[in-house]
């Protein structure tokens, strides 16, 4: 079966650090994989994917995250973390068969001033 | 940029009410998924949909069905509400065959069960 990891649930960094959040995955067959963002009281927003292809994926805001398939990981990363990128992030996979999203349970990124 | 919304956006009701709760979608997307979200849980899949005559079970159907009354539309109702039902309900859609995978999400709606 197909699941996802999300080892932290809270991640703080100040601002202008450079932030990781850690996603790793278990798929059979190649992975499909996403990063989406939740902000307060709204809707997640996808922020990028890994489907083939380099392994190091470049999203919106500033994100990118880097594909390790004999890690099976899919970790997020930004240069330089912004106050205004605090919020909750999913990390998901896709079921390649079946086409249902499989999410993690969420890392809330504080980033502090 | 075309919508996914849903109605309502915050709902209380009690033990053993029917509730509907409804998403539309302007994107022309064919596929549509209901999702629960719950702290510490993330989002779990209710009933996801690829057409009108496609409905499927997610991980956690039980006590739930739904209804795509057309390619935009697609409800969820929960026959008789129990307090375990209260959450952060969310629908979403993806196109198909685009080679677009990711899905785009409506703003939610809170429903608490008393």
């Amino acid at each position: 079966a197909q699941s996802v990891a999300q080892p932290e649930d809270q991640v703080n960094v100040a601002e202008g650090n450079p932030l990781t959040v850690k996603c790793t995955y278990s798929v059979s067959g190649n992975p499909y994989l996403f990063w989406y963002v939740q902000y307060p009281n709204r809707g997640l927003q996808f922020l990028l994917k890994y489907i083939t292809g380099d392994n190091l994926v470049k999203g919106s805001y500033g994100f990118e995250a880097e594909f390790n398939k004999s890690q099976t990981s899919f970790h997020l990363k930004k240069p330089s973390a912004l106050v205004s990128d605090s919020a909750l992030y999913f990390c998901a996979v896709r079921d390649g068969g079946t086409y249902k999203y499989i999410f993690g349970t969420g890392t809330r990124l504080k980033v502090l001033a | 940029d075309a919508d996914v919304t849903q109605t309502p956006r915050n709902r209380i009701t009690k033990t053993g009410k029917r509730i509907m709760l409804e998403c539309s979608q302007t994107k022309g997307h064919d596929r549509m998924y209901w999702y629960r979200q719950d702290p510490g849980l993330g989002l779990r899949l209710i009933y996801y949909s690829f057409d009108v005559k496609d409905i499927n079970k997610g991980e956690i159907s039980d006590g739930y069905s739904v209804s795509r009354q057309a390619q935009a539309k697609f409800s969820l109702s929960l026959e008789s509400a129990i307090p375990n039902q209260t959450a952060l309900y969310f629908c979403a859609t993806s196109p198909w065959g685009t080679g677009t995978d990711e899905q785009f999400f409506g703003p939610g709606t809170r429903l608490t069960v008393l």
